[in-house]
C-alpha cells in the first residue's frame, strides 16, 4: 500500500517558468516530509525538507509547501533552469514503529530551455 | 571526503547464481537500508538495518539477504530466490535510524544489476 503518492509521472516546464511538484500521503501520523533528486544512474540527493510544525520552508529557488488537513505537500523551483531536469522524489518519516523514509513514486521533471 | 561507495556499478548475473553488492559508509552513521528502483515503482525497502549484527525485513525482502558485521559495511546478496532481480538498487544510511525526521538519508551512486 503506498503512503506517499506522487500522481503526475512527468512534468515539463519552460526554462525560467515555475515548476510544481505534487505529493499526496495518506498516514496522517508522519511528522517530516523531505525532497530528492535523482539524476539517471545516480543516488537521490537530498535537497529540502520540511517538519510537520510548518506550512512552508524556503532554500533558494526551492520552496515546500505543506497542508496538513489536505495530506498534500508541493515543491515549487522558481525559476526553473534545464539542469533541474531530474526525477524528484517525496518522502515521508516518523510513522510510529517506522524507522525508515517511505518514498513516492517520483516525478521526472524537464526544463526546456 | 565522507559518503557511501557502492560497487560494482554494473553487475551482470546468469540466472540462478547468487550476488553480493557491496555498500560502504564512512559517515559514522548508525543506520543503513537498501532499496531497490523499478520503473514507475519509486524506492522500495528491501532490508535496513539501526545498529551492527542487528537488521530488519522491508517491504520487498524475499530473495534477499543481508549482513552487518561491521558499522561501515552492509552488503546485499541477491539469491536465486529472487524472481525478477533485474533493477537499479541503491544503498542509502541516516546519523540514527531513530532521528532519520532530522537528517534524511545519504545515497550511494547505485547498482545497476542485470540478469542474462
Amino acid at each position: 500500500d503506498q503512503q506517499v503518492k506522487q500522481n503526475s509521472p512527468s512534468l515539463s516546464v519552460q526554462e525560467g517558468r515555475i515548476s510544481i511538484l505534487n505529493c499526496d500521503y495518506t498516514n496522517s501520523m508522519f511528522d517530516y516530509f523531505l525532497w530528492y533528486k535523482k539524476y539517471p544512474a545516480e543516488g537521490p540527493t537530498f535537497l529540502i525538507s520540511i517538519s510537520s510544525i510548518k506550512d512552508k520552508n524556503e532554500d533558494g529557488r526551492f520552496t515546500v509547501f505543506l497542508n496538513k488537513s489536505a495530506k498534500h505537500l508541493s515543491l515549487h523551483i522558481v525559476p526553473s533552469q534545464p539542469g533541474d531536469s531530474a526525477v524528484y522524489f517525496c518522502a515521508a518519516a516518523g510513522a510510529p514503529g517506522a524507522n525508515n523514509l517511505f518514498f513516492g513514486t517520483g516525478t521526472r521533471l524537464t526544463v526546456i530551455p | 571526503d565522507g559518503g557511501i561507495t557502492q560497487s560494482p556499478k554494473y553487475l551482470f548475473r546468469k540466472e540462478g547464481q547468487n550476488v553480493t553488492l557491496s555498500c560502504e559508509q564512512n559517515l559514522n552513521h548508525d543506520a543503513m537500508y537498501w532499496y531497490r528502483q523499478d520503473p514507475g515503482q519509486g524506492l522500495r525497502l528491501i532490508y535496513y538495518s539501526q545498529i551492527v549484527n542487528d537488521f530488519q525485513k522491508g517491504d520487498i525482502a524475499e530473495g534477499y539477504s543481508v549482513s552487518r558485521e561491521k558499522k561501515e559495511s552492509f552488503p546485499l546478496t541477491v539469491t536465486s530466490a529472487q524472481k525478477n532481480p533485474t533493477a537499479f538498487y541503491l544503498c542509502a544510511s541516516s546519523i540514527s535510524g531513530q532521528g532519520i525526521s532530522n537528517y534524511g538519508y545519504t545515497f550511494g551512486s547505485g547498482t545497476r544489476l542485470t540478469v542474462v
